[in-house]
């Protein structure tokens, strides 16, 4: 079955203290791997999409990679205004559904 | 450009009844998506349209829940006899194909008493 997982949970940082999200995902053949950004009561909001391994997509402090298992969202000198969740979800060859992980909740300290 | 519209964003409704939310997508967008997301979780899949056809749907989804895409436009999703359970935000989305980002409204959040 296709699934996402994404590690850490949470995460805590410093402002200006760089870090990396996980995503590892198990996908029968991948159409695309998603980021997206979520603030509370909202609705996600589209970051980058990845589609084959060794892609690289960047915005700003924000840079996505790709492998044939795991994608990384890697923060480069973050600011408290970078402060939210991060979900990651991958597109199935067949069928239309995205698949969602769970989410890493960033908080950045000024 | 108005983006993807939801009604209401708040319904708090009573144990056993009928809630019905509405989602207006992005006019141009043929493919729609609902989804439910409760705390500290990611958005979980419902439901797929494309036009007005409705393509896939969860297996996890109760016989209590039922959408609509009518003349492939807006979209309602109905929960008959509501449980404490269905308490989530309930997220709308829109592309214009299959392999694109999907566009979210901000939802609506039901509480069920």
């Amino acid at each position: 079955e296709d699934q996402v997982t994404q590690s850490p949970e949470a995460l805590r940082l410093q402002e200006g203290e760089s870090s990396s999200l996980n995503c590892s995902y198990t996908v029968s053949g991948l159409r695309g791997l998603f980021w997206y950004r979520q603030d509370p009561g909202k609705g996600p909001e589209f970051l980058f999409t990845l589609y084959s391994a060794g892609e690289e997509k960047e915005k700003e402090r924000l840079k996505a990679t790709l492998t044939k298992k795991e994608s990384f969202l890697h923060i480069t000198a973050p600011k408290p205004e970078d402060s939210a969740t991060y979900l990651c979800a991958v597109q199935a060859n067949r069928g239309f559904k995205t698949i969602f992980g769970a989410g890493t909740r960033l908080f950045v300290k000024a | 450009d108005t983006g993807v519209s939801q009604n209401p964003r708040h319904k708090i409704t009573k144990r056993g009844q009928n809630v019905t939310f509405r989602c207006d997508p992005i006019s141009e967008h043929n493919r729609l998506y609902w989804y439910r997301q409760t705390l500290g979780q990611g958005p979980e899949f419902l439901t797929y349209f494309q036009n007005e056809a409705q393509l896939e749907k969860s297996r996890l989804l109760s016989d209590r829940f039922s959408a609509e895409r009518p003349k492939g436009s807006f979209s309602t999703l109905e929960i008959q006899r509501t449980e404490q359970g269905d308490s989530a935000m309930y997220l709308c989305a829109s592309s214009p194909t299959v392999n694109e980002k999907l566009f979210f409204g901000s939802g609506t959040q039901l509480s069920v008493l």
